[in-house]
């Protein structure tokens, strides 16, 4: 099963920094990991991906277990704007180009 | 650079009537997508192409099909549209040739409602 799996929704303050978990416990050797988040009305927006690596980019930081079975995106600190649905995805083996979302977290951030 | 556009953004049809759905990108990427996103769901890959000249099924492939037109555009097409395909519809293009370590850019979306 390519799925991965995620809370439903998580609840964050403004300019704290937020967790978000995912769990890909039948990830393959191949499989890279990609964060994508979609605001209301748009298409999904890419984050960051990796494979194995901890990675950091303007948005967000990925933290990969080193059994790769979970990850975790880190935003280091939340704005209103922050608020959507984050999408963990694996992407590559033997799922090939059929990149699987599953219903993402919900992000709520308060004032 | 407009990146991933779509047109139209809204459409209303009748059940049985077909349309197409434009997709275009403009940073040279090889391959392109189509999805779909239901009310409160996550996106489902209806078609994608890997590369120019070649399409594939993705999970929910019955009700569509797909033309890679040259390497900018993607269109898709309903024949016969039914109900069951309201939703919005998503185009997306990504580098390709290892494929797997590039990120998708999505376009707008274009929300179809079938009556």
């Amino acid at each position: 099963d390519a799925k991965t799996t995620q809370p439903n929704s998580m609840e964050s303050n403004e300019e704290e920094p937020v967790h978000l978990p995912c769990n890909h416990s039948t990830i393959s050797g191949t499989d890279y990991i990609h964060w994508y988040r979609q605001l209301p009305s748009q298409g999904p927006e890419y984050v960051i991906h990796g494979l194995t690596s901890n990675v950091n980019n303007r948005m967000a930081s990925l933290a990969i277990a080193e059994d790769r079975k979970s990850s975790t995106l880190i935003l280091h600190r939340a704005t209103l704007r922050d608020a959507a649905v984050y999408y963990c995805i694996r992407r590559g083996g033997t799922g090939g180009f059929k990149t699987i979302f599953g219903a993402g977290t919900r992000l709520f951030v308060k004032a | 650079n407009a990146g991933v556009t779509q047109t139209p953004k809204f459409q209303v049809l009748k059940t049985g009537q077909s349309m197409t759905l434009q997709c275009a990108q403009d940073m040279n990427h090889n391959s392109m997508y189509w999805y779909r996103q239901d009310p409160g769901m996550g996106l489902r890959l209806i078609y994608y192409s890997a590369s120019e000249g070649t399409t594939d099924k993705g999970e929910v492939p019955n009700g569509y099909n797909v033309s890679r037109l040259n390497k900018r555009e993607f269109s898709l097409r309903l024949e016969s549209a039914a109900p069951s395909q309201t939703s919005v519809y998503f185009c997306a293009s990504s580098q390709g040739q290892g494929w797997s370590s590039y990120e998708q850019y999505f376009g707008p979306g274009t929300r179809l409602t079938v009556t």
